[in-house]
């Protein structure tokens, strides 16, 4: 089945800091993949996406690049803000289900 | 554009009442609607999710249930809470098909079972 793994939290930085968040996944077929966010009591807002190999998702300075070698879709920052923090999902779709597959969520505190 | 919105906001229930929730989508038709549970410091938990009126999957069995009896509503309740029913309960919907297609999540409901 499919799966995500996401990178333990929690992550604390320093304002202007790099970040990287990882992200790998185990899908039967050949998945989207998706970054969301979630800011302290609300839903989730897609962050960026990715549809096929070596495609790179770009949002508010965030990235990510859709690694099908390596099965991997890391999520990075040049500089981080203290207004990022925020709890951080990686998730797929794949063809034919219609459900997204969730990693457990990186909760990320910048402070200033 | 398309909007999600839920209601209320904010509960708080005692052990052993009923509840209802609910969910509606404006500005698009036919969508996939899911319910997700995300406990005190959790990860998401998929509860049920309707590809049509009338047709739900559950996803995790459990004293909750959840109904669409309209394209774009989505209610999930229970007939008596349970403490462990606490948490924030968010609702999203997605176009139907196509392996592509993000999904947009709702503000939440926040129940607290005392």
């Amino acid at each position: 089945g499919n799966s995500v793994t996401q990178m333990e939290g929690p992550v604390t930085l320093s304002e202007e800091a790099f970040l990287t968040i990882n992200c790998t996944y185990t899908a039967t077929g050949y998945p989207s993949l998706f970054w969301y966010v979630q800011y302290p009591g609300e839903g989730l807002q897609l962050l960026l996406k990715a549809t096929k190999a070596d495609d790179k998702g770009s949002n508010k300075g965030f990235e990510a690049t859709y690694r099908k070698e390596t099965t991997s879709f890391h999520l990075e920052k040049g500089s981080v803000q203290v207004s990022d923090s925020a709890v951080y999902f990686c998730a797929l779709s794949d063809f034919g289900n219609e459900k997204l597959t969730f990693g457990t969520g990186t909760r990320l505190t910048i402070i200033p | 554009s398309q909007t999600i919105h839920q209601w209320p906001a904010t509960l708080v229930q005692p052990v052993g009442s009923p509840l209802s929730l609910e969910c509606t989508v404006e500005g698009t038709s036919n969508p996939n609607l899911y319910w997700y549970r995300q406990a005190a410091g959790r990860g998401l938990q998929l509860l049920f999710y309707s590809v049509g009126i009338g047709q739900i999957s559950s996803e995790v069995p459990q004293n909750l249930s959840a109904s669409r009896p309209q394209d774009r509503q989505f209610i999930l309740s229970s007939k008596k809470l349970l403490l462990s029913d606490s948490g924030f309960y968010l609702c999203a919907w997605r176009t139907g098909g196509g392996v592509y297609n993000e999904q947009f999540f709702g503000p939440g409901t926040r129940l607290t079972v005392l």
